[in-house]
């Protein structure tokens, strides 16, 4: 059975960092196009960057409003999904989702983690 | 960027009630359009791809219509575990991007 479980969420202080882990169980993480999406309390959905599959080339692209401060990554043998996210700021503030991207279309969202909750206040 | 405009964003309808929600790209889309299910406390649920196709598993009140800039999602006959949040979202282009949402209310 496919499942996806993030941790790592807390209560940081602006310009802080925090890294976000996604646990994967039920097929293989490098194998899909696996993404980032966050939601601001009661608000909509927000993709943040995406981590291709290795037969796509392994490629990360990542959202405007994160450029230059997040960095999505992979840790293979445990099958892993990881968001670094640095120099964050209050619009952060967001409970964050990872995402399987459906071959061959990586935005093709069919399974989704619980989520974790990132609070950026001072 | 490609926006997606969803109405209304929110509704209150009655158990039984036919609901429908649109969804408006601002350029062709062609059907690569997906919506989920959001209840309170929970990830999205994919409930339907491809703009029409059901997702395996999800009842058949629902359903979803549409291609190009224009696409409609519908309930039919509102059931009490229906009330939550829906998003449409398409996939033709990067970045990805989601409707505003609507709340479904009995």
């Amino acid at each position: 059975e496919v499942q996806l479980v993030e941790s790592g969420g807390d209560l940081i202080q602006p310009g802080g960092s925090l890294r976000l882990s996604c646990v994967a169980s039920g097929f293989i993480v490098s194998s899909n196009y696996m993404s980032w999406v966050r939601q601001a309390p009661g608000q909509g959905l927000e993709w943040v960057s995406v981590y291709y599959s290795e037969d796509s080339g392994g490629s990360t692209y990542y959202a405007d409003s994160v450029k230059g401060r997040f960095t999505v990554s992979r840790d293979d043998s445990k099958n892993i999904l990881y968001l670094q996210m640095n120099t964050l700021r209050v619009e952060d503030t967001a409970i964050y989702y990872c995402a399987r991207g459906k071959p061959p279309f990586p935005y093709f969202f069919d399974w989704w983690g619980q989520g974790t909750l990132v609070t950026v206040s001072s | 960027d490609i926006q997606m405009t969803q109405s209304p964003s929110s509704l209150s309808a009655s158990g039984g009630d036919r609901v429908t929600i649109t969804c408006q790209a601002s350029q062709d889309i062609s059907n690569s359009l997906n919506w989920f299910q959001q209840k309170p406390g929970k990830a999205p649920n994919l409930l339907i791809y491809d703009a029409s196709n059901l997702e395996t598993g999800v009842p058949s009140r629902f359903s979803g219509a549409g291609s190009g800039t224009h696409f409609t999602f519908t309930i039919n006959s509102l059931q009490p575990e229906d009330i939550a949040t829906y998003y449409c979202q398409q996939y033709f282009n990067v970045p990805p991007t989601f409707g505003g949402g609507t709340k479904v209310e009995i």
